[in-house]
């Protein structure tokens, strides 16, 4: 089992649709949680981190966590073809090398 | 506002030979990981230091080497390269401890022949 799990996709959403992207980790001691972009070709752009039960806005981005679950999630408000890109979850924890990816979700937004 | 700059972006390499890919960053930050990843894989972790003058290994550390050679700079070595080490390498910094995001560099693009 790898200690962060999501659902490879693709995801196909129309344009102006709720993208929601899911993640569910292993290891109860993680602390934070991060949502990365990829787009094809280049590097993880960090665009969420969450470190509390519940929600956190960020523009069109809202992440949410809930620990009793071990369940993190992104969902992404008014789908824009720009927003099509791998998206990948991340936890860790205060020891070092205990920072886990996921393999990532491909969002396909579609005009 | 450089952040974490990699260099080269792109090498190609016959089987056999050597080469160093770069890594350094001006965020302050103590920790340096170096990632491989493949396509349809996900992130792999190759090296990582904690701090000026440790590393340790990560998932995948067999063929390569690393040097810290100072805050800002973190070097992946591979000695004889194969092919199997074809991928893109991410370098990544991190402050603090492990429960902070880490930040990428742009990636090098490694072809072996």
């Amino acid at each position: 089992q790898k200690e962060v799990e999501q659902n490879s996709g693709p995801l196909s959403v129309p344009e102006g649709a709720i993208a929601s992207l899911n993640c569910t980790y292993s290891d109860r001691g993680s602390q934070s949680f991060f949502w990365y972009r990829q787009y094809s070709g280049k590097s993880p752009e960090l665009i969420m981190s969450i470190y509390s039960n519940g929600d956190k806005e960020d523009g069109r981005f809202t992440a949410q966590l809930n620990k009793a679950s071990q369940y993190v999630s992104l969902l992404i408000r008014d789908s824009q073809p720009s927003d099509s890109a791998t998206y990948l979850c991340a936890g860790g924890r205060n020891n070092f090398n205990k920072f886990y990816f996921g393999s990532g979700t491909k969002l396909n937004v579609k005009p | 506002n450089a952040g974490v700059t990699q260099t080269p972006k792109f090498q190609v390499l016959k089987t056999g030979q050597s080469m160093t890919l770069q890594c350094a960053q001006d965020m302050n930050h103590n920790s340096m990981y170096w990632y491989r990843q493949d396509p349809g894989m996900g992130l792999r972790l190759i090296y990582y230091s904690a701090s000026e003058g440790t590393t340790d290994k990560g998932e995948v550390p067999n063929g390569y080497n690393v040097s810290r050679l100072n805050k800002r700079e973190f070097s992946l070595r591979l000695e004889s390269a194969a092919p199997s080490q074809t991928s893109v390498y991410f370098c990544a910094t991190q402050h603090g401890g492990s429960n902070q995001p880490q930040h990428f560099g742009d990636g090098t693009r490694l072809s072996i022949l």
